[in-house]
């Protein structure tokens, strides 16, 4: 069965500085790889997902993400945080046809001035 | 387009007593999921419908948990009787095909004194 791994429960990163959010997944094939963003008392929006192709992927608000298949990977990245990014963000993953997206349990943001 | 809408956004009862949610996912969006979502962690799956269907129901706790999808489009979860366990958010969710982007609604909190 798929699994997810958010080994950060939290984040602290100063603004302009640059993000690095890990994400580790469990599955037979290549997934289906997706990362979202919740702000508080929101739902989800994703951000960005990975189905196959080129291994980096853009997304909204300036994120990428890295599909490293060696390392059953897929980090979130963004150069330059902006205190607007202070949110939760939760890497899924679904199987290969994606009848069932499974969500890691999130790290959360903290933006300090 | 209309987001998905959820209602309503809080829900405070006593236990035992029942409490339904309702979702109208977006228009023409065949596949509609209910999530559970505890304080401090990601979504999990509770049920999943592919038009009026329910497909996957697997981690419904069918005790005290119910939902259905009238003509496939609307949706209403129902609990009773409400445990103080049942307290978390309630996200509806729906996606216009297998695999891709859920597009989520911003969720019913539910509180159970």
């Amino acid at each position: 069965a798929q699994s997810v791994t958010q080994p950060d429960i939290h984040i602290t990163v100063s603004e302009g500085a640059s993000l690095e959010l890990r994400c580790n997944y469990s599955y037979g094939a290549t997934p289906y790889l997706f990362w979202y963003v919740q702000s508080p008392g929101q739902g989800l929006q994703l951000l960005l997902k990975y189905f196959s192709g080129d291994t980096l992927v853009q997304g909204i608000k300036g994120f990428e993400a890295e599909f490293k298949r060696s390392q059953s990977s897929f980090n979130l990245r963004k150069p330059s945080v902006h205190w607007s990014d202070a949110a939760e963000y939760f890497c899924a993953v679904a199987a290969t046809g994606g009848f069932k997206t499974i969500f890691g349990a999130g790290t959360r943001l903290f933006v300090k001035a | 387009e209309a987001g998905v809408v959820q209602s309503p956004r809080y829900k405070i009862i006593e236990k035992k007593q029942p409490v339904a949610f309702w979702c109208n996912p977006i228009s023409g969006h065949n596949t509609l999921y209910w999530y559970l979502q505890n304080l401090g962690q990601g979504p999990e799956l509770l049920i999943r419908y592919e038009n009026e269907e329910a497909v996957d129901d697997s981690q419904l706790p069918k005790d005290r948990f119910s939902a259905e999808r009238l003509k496939g489009v609307d949706s209403t979860l129902k609990i009773q009787p409400a445990e103080l366990g049942d307290s978390a958010v309630y996200l509806c969710a729906s996606s216009p095909d297998r695999g891709g982007e859920l597009f989520f609604g911003e969720g019913s909190r539910l509180t159970v004194l």
